[in-house]
Formats: C-alpha cells, structure tokens, sequence
C-alpha cells in the first residue's frame, strides 16, 4: 500500500514564524503535492514538484515556498506565518509517466491542520 | 479552464437507500477521474479512479461512471449503511503536461446515513 504521512497532524504556531510542513512517500512516486483545504472554498494547490529539485507554482502560492531535495520528502514552507494561513494542509503522491497502462492515482496524507495566531 | 461541480452539497438518506453522487466538469479533455472519500478533520481515501478510455469502475458496494464526452461522472452507493457517511469529492487529471498531474477538484457532497 502506498503510504503518504506528513510531520504532524496539529501544528499552532505565532503569527512571523518559519513554519516547516513536512511530508513523507514510500512509493518512489515522481509528483507530490501540496494542497490546503478551507471550508467553502474546497482543496487548492499551492505547489507541486514532479522530480527532485524541480518545483511549480499551484494556483495559490503566495506566502509559501517548498523543497524537494530528496524524491521521497516534499517540504512546505511559510516563511511568515500568517493568521491567513490557518487551514488544513495536505500533502499527496502520485506515480509519473504517461505510459498507457499507468493507474496515476493520487495519494493523499492525513493531513496537518495548523492554527496561526 | 477546468472546473468541476458536485451536486447536491449535502445529502440525508436512511440507511439502507441507494444513492447517486453527481459530478460534472466543464472541459472533457481529461487524462482520468477519482473520486475520493473525506472523514471530518482527516486526508483524503481514494476511492475510485476511472481512466479517461474506461466508462466505469466497481469496488464492492460502489460504481463510478464516466461520460467524458458529457462531462460528467456519478458515484452510486448500493444499500448505504452510516459508516458511509463522510464527504466524497470527484477530482479530475487534465492532460499532463511536464509529466505533472495535478488534480482539479470539486468542492464536495457531504453525506450523512441515518440509522
């Protein structure tokens, strides 16, 4: 099975803090994601990488930045925590290649709920 | 650009109904379709991934369908119990580009069964 965990799944941190998310896959899948998830307003990426050291910016990256050093760990980073950043963070995998017969199911994390005050 | 609506929001059925679980998407170019489930305060289940070349996928008491050409899927649930309440999403994978596969999600049908 594949496994996805992220570093913690509460986090409270003050508002200006450098606030590392960490997240963990055991597939050696190629893609990983990052996403926050907000009442009303559904899941919406913020990163993503599709090899090591390589990076794209999702659809929200303002006020976050990522690392991928290695292929299993995709970091995400806030480098100034803000009470806007409140949310429900997930991290999720997927295998690469657009072979016909690859599944390219994506892998979701339990998730990180973090609190900015 | 790509977005995808669940319809209905929210839904209450007693236990033992079948039900259907709509999702439709605006741009039929699409490389596959999940369908997830989501307990409160947990990550997301995978529970279903339909290939862009399949019409369904079956896993037990649950069946995915895909009419791309439409630009919908729905999920039906066979004889529902309330452990099967959570919120199920439906995301699609555009053609990747990059070899990324991001996914576009739509914003959820939360069901609760009742006993």
């Amino acid at each position: 099975d594949v496994k996805v965990t992220q570093s913690s799944r509460y986090l409270v941190k003050r508002t200006g803090e450098k606030v590392f998310l960490e997240c963990v896959q055991d597939m050696d899948h190629e893609n990983m994601f990052w996403y926050r998830q907000d009442p009303g307003l559904g899941l919406r990426l913020i990163y993503f990488s599709y090899d090591v050291k390589m990076k794209e910016k999702g659809d929200i990256p303002e006020g976050y930045s990522v690392s991928r050093e290695k292929k299993e760990r995709f970091s995400l980073i806030l480098e100034s925590a803000s009470t806007n950043q409140t949310s429900m963070y997930l991290c999720a995998s997927i295998t690469g290649g657009a072979g016909g017969q690859a599944r390219n199911e994506q892998y979701f994390g339990p998730g990180t709920r973090l609190t900015v005050t | 650009k790509q977005e995808v609506t669940q319809i209905p929001a929210a839904l209450s059925v007693p236990e033992g109904e079948n039900l259907v679980l709509n999702c439709s998407f605006t741009d039929s170019a699409i490389y596959n379709l999940q369908w997830f489930r989501q307990d409160p305060g947990k990550g997301l289940t995978s529970l279903l991934l339909i290939q862009s070349s399949q019409r369904e996928q079956t896993s037990g008491r649950l069946n995915a369908s895909l009419d791309k050409s439409s630009g919908r899927s729905t999920l039906y649930i066979a004889a529902s119990q309330p452990g099967d309440s959570a919120t199920y999403l439906c995301a699609v994978t555009g053609v990747p580009m990059d070899s990324s596969y991001k996914l576009i999600f739509g914003s959820g049908t939360r069901l609760l069964v009742r006993p």
